[in-house]
Parts: structure tokens; sequence; C-alpha cells
């Protein structure tokens, strides 16, 4: 069954302090891995896209990791500011011909002053 | 260039009854895709539509179905409306052209209460 697992689940960080986000996958054939931060009331935003060759990708102060061959992913923030307070999602896409993204359930950052 | 716009940002429906949300994709944006996300399974894919023509659909009862438009618009229908489809939907448009690493626009959602 093909599935996504984040953790953790919740974290609370100070202000200016770096954090890593997991995810863990099994995703059959896999296509790409997605980072996405959402808003409260708001839609997911695109942060990184990662294809099978790629195993490390930056966007600003995010940069997300993946190994395929432990089928693991981490997105880390560093400095983090108030504004990443955010659910991040991990999303992955399997290849069946047409894309099937699978989505984890998130993790939930609020970054403390 | 403006983003994914849905309508309306919150709805408020008894058990029974049915709803209609809309979905405006990004300018020049073929597909328009559509999510539940509620507090206990997330986001959960419900179909996706290409030039009028729904081309993947996920496991959702026939209760929701949805259409597009030629103008790329989209619409998503649910009826006998359960307590059980309150939920955050949401609308994703992208240019369609197949590409495995294609990106995806969300709009803000349409935040559903069924009472």
């Amino acid at each position: 069954k093909n599935q996504v697992e984040q953790s953790p689940q919740s974290l609370i960080i100070l202000e200016g302090k770096n954090c890593t986000l997991q995810c863990n996958y099994t995703v059959s054939p896999f296509s790409n891995l997605r980072w996405y931060k959402q808003d409260t009331g708001r839609g997911p935003v695109s942060l990184t896209i990662m294809t099978f060759s790629e195993n490390t990708k930056s966007n600003g102060r995010y940069t997300a990791t993946l190994d395929a061959d432990t089928k693991q992913s981490s997105l880390h923030i560093t400095a983090s500011q108030l504004s990443d307070s955010a659910s991040y999602i991990c999303v992955v896409s399997v290849n069946t011909g047409f894309q099937k993204l699978v989505f984890g359930t998130g993790t939930r950052l609020l970054v403390s002053p | 260039k403006a983003g994914v716009t849905q309508t309306p940002r919150y709805l408020i429906k008894t058990r029974g009854q049915q709803v209609t949300l809309s979905c405006s994709p990004i300018s020049g944006h073929r597909s328009v895709s559509w999510y539940q996300q509620t507090p206990g399974q997330g986001l959960q894919f419900l179909f996706e539509y290409f030039s009028e023509t729904q081309r993947n659909k996920g496991n959702f009862p026939g209760r929701f179905s949805g259409r597009q438009f030629s103008n790329s618009r989209s619409e998503m229908n649910v009826s006998t409306l359960e307590l059980g489809d309150s939920a955050l939907y949401l609308c994703a448009s992208s240019l369609g052209n197949g590409a495995l690493s294609e990106k995806l626009f969300f709009g803000s959602g349409t935040q559903l209460s069924v009472l």
C-alpha cells in the first residue's frame, strides 16, 4: 500500500532556531517527492519538487533532501521566522502512467518568539 | 497573474442538501484537480479534469462529482450531504502537460460545514 508518514506530528521551536522535519514513504513506482507549506486557512504552497536523481534542493531557508534508497526525505528550515509557523506536507507522486499523489498528514510547526 | 480562485470561501449546509463549489484556475492552466482535507485524514484526492474530461479519480462515493467547462473553470458537486463531508475542499490547477514534476497551484479552499 502506498503510504507517506511524517514526523513529528507537531513541533514548537524558538524563533531563529533550525529544525528538521522527516518524511518516510513506501510508494512504488516513485516519480517525485514534494514539500508543501500550508498556512492556516490557506491552500498548500509548493516549496520543492525532487525527482529520483536529485538528493537535495533548496528554496531560500528551506532545504529538502531525498534518499531514494532508504525512501526518506527531510525538510530543513534554517534560522526560523514567525512566518514559518504552518503545516508542512510531504507528498509523493506515483508514476502509474498519470501522476497519482500520495499525501502525508503533515507536521504542524509553531515558531515561538 | 491571478492565482487559483475558489468560491465560496465558507459554506454551511444541513444534512441531505447538496452543494456546488467553484474553482477558476490560473490563466493558461488546463488541468484542475480537487482535494478534500480533514484534520484526521489529511489531503485526499477527489478527481482531476483536463480539457473538460475527467482524467483521474480518487476513492470517493458517487455523491461527489465534478465537471470542467471549456474555459477550464471547474465545479464540484456533493449531493445528499453527510456530517462527514465537513472539510476544507481545495482545488489545484496546473498546465496539464503531463510532466511528471508538474507544479500544482492550490486555491485557498472552500470550508464546508455540514450541520
